[in-house]
């Protein structure tokens, strides 16, 4: 069985462009975590979707948005890059959404902003 | 609110024991400990759920205790492969998201 896949595995932009992270999670899982990390630190949480709608919104700037499509895939979108958004975009599935549950994380996707 | 793990870091020897401590300041539900290698995405371990219970993985085992708001990863005997930052992820009480700490690098050396 595919694990999450991220597309693209690395992107390099400029300031102020904007991009798309895009996600797709284990086949059955339900609901999609988008998480920032920058080197040397933990995740950061950014967005929760389960079931298409947002569940949980972490401490980001509304320059960050997500969606959830009907077959469970999500993309992260960015507007008007800073060269503090470079990092690693995580996204994680798991089955039904709850904070219980096992999180199963993709590769990432590296983002460099210049 | 972010979980605190100590120590920051560790460097053991083949076979040595370690201890990784994860505190939060907010009543907790559950515990997540996931393991990060260099390059690669982070790896679950373990979940515990409040209700101070004990979990045991191969030779990676963790406690939780509700009542001080804490968990405790313990690594025995460890081993090369054991290498990695280890993450402690926190869930606050009402079904909220998960929030990790800045984790713990963890060497292992022959």
């Amino acid at each position: 069985d595919a694990g999450v896949t991220q597309s693209p595995t690395h992107l390099i932009k400029t300031r102020g462009q904007h991009v798309t992270l895009r996600c797709s999670p284990i086949s059955g899982h339900k609901s999609v975590s988008w998480y920032q990390q920058v080197l040397g630190q933990g995740p950061q949480f950014i967005f929760q979707y389960y079931e298409k709608e947002e569940r949980g919104r972490g401490n980001f700037p509304d320059r960050f948005s997500a969606r959830q499509f009907p077959n469970y895939s999500s993309e992260l979108n960015v507007n008007a890059l800073l060269l503090g958004d470079s990092a690693l975009y995580l996204c994680a599935s798991s089955l039904g959404g709850t904070g219980s549950e096992k999180l199963f994380f993709g590769s990432g996707t590296q983002l460099s902003v210049l | 609110q972010q979980p605190v793990q100590s120590p920051q870091a560790v460097i053991l020897r083949e076979g040595e024991d370690a201890v990784i401590n994860c505190s939060s300041s907010k009543a907790l539900y559950s515990v997540h400990w996931y393991r990060q290698k260099h390059g690669e995405a982070p790896v679950f371990l373990m979940i515990l759920l409040k209700g101070g219970e004990q979990k045991g993985h191969d030779k990676i085992s963790a406690s939780f205790n509700e009542k001080k708001q804490q968990s405790s990863l313990y690594l025995t005997a460890s081993q090369l492969s054991y290498s990695g930052t280890y993450f402690c992820g926190t869930e606050g009480v009402g079904n909220t998201p998960l929030v990790f700490g800045k984790g713990t690098r963890l060497s292992v050396i022959a």
